[in-house]
């Protein structure tokens, strides 16, 4: 089966510095696909940045920049100059076969952000 | 273009009760997928439609279903409510190529905020 783990519940970072949420994943499907997303207080997932199992090239979008590294199963988002407005949940999410041998998402339990002025 | 759409933003329903929940996709999206978020649980996959046939389903009880229209509107219900179905439901669409490969990235709508009392 398909794990997701977020071990920082919270973090605290000061405005315009760079932060990285840590995410580890396991699975045994070869072919699977890495996700983060933003939930602000209003409930909505934003989705940030996507990594799939076979690129070769970390991912970035803008300030968000994916940190892969598939030998130890780790996907850490890294923000770069922290915005007021970066403060949310992030979750880290793997799209993976399940039992039923059908692809879906698996959330890990998300960082809490928040960015200090 | 507009992003997927929720009906209705909150609803208080009592045990015992049934509810529906509605979900419009991202114009051209043709899989719809539906997930709980709770304190205690997380976010956690409910099912996937595409072409109006449930293509996967997550660990929930028979109570949970959905069902999938022919402009890819989806609806989810949930009958004799619980007060641990207290959640947030978010539904997520996704694009389908017409090759028939599913895109990776699913987008998020609002969610529906479900109070059982």
């Amino acid at each position: 089966a398909q794990k997701i783990t977020q071990t920082q519940p919270g973090m605290f970072v000061q405005e315009k510095e760079a932060v990285t949420l840590d995410c580890t994943y396991d699975t045994s499907d070869p072919s699977y696909g890495l996700f983060w997303y933003k939930q602000p207080s209003s409930g909505e997932m934003i989705f940030l940045i996507y990594q799939g199992s076979y690129d070769q090239q970390n991912a970035t979008e803008g300030r968000y920049s994916l940190n892969f590294q598939k030998a130890r199963k780790s996907a850490n988002l890294v923000i770069s100059a922290s915005q007021l407005g970066d403060s949310a949940m992030y979750f880290c999410a793997m799209r993976a076969l399940m039992d039923t041998g059908r692809r879906a998402l698996t959330f890990g339990s998300g960082t809490r952000l928040q960015v200090q002025p | 273009k507009a992003g997927v759409t929720q009906t209705p933003r909150y609803l208080i329903k009592t045990r015992g009760q049934q509810v529906t929940l509605s979900c419009s996709p991202i114009s051209g999206h043709r899989s719809v997928s539906w997930y709980q978020q709770t304190p205690g649980q997380g976010l956690q996959f409910l099912f996937e439609y595409f072409s109006e046939t449930q293509r996967n389903k997550g660990n929930f009880p028979g109570r949970f279903s959905g069902r999938q229209f022919s402009n890819s509107r989806s609806e989810m219900n949930v009958s004799t409510l619980e007060l641990g179905d207290s959640a947030l439901y978010l539904c997520a669409s996704s694009l389908v190529h017409s090759s028939g490969r599913f895109q990776e990235t699913q987008y998020f709508g609002p969610g529906t905020r479900l109070l059982v009392l």
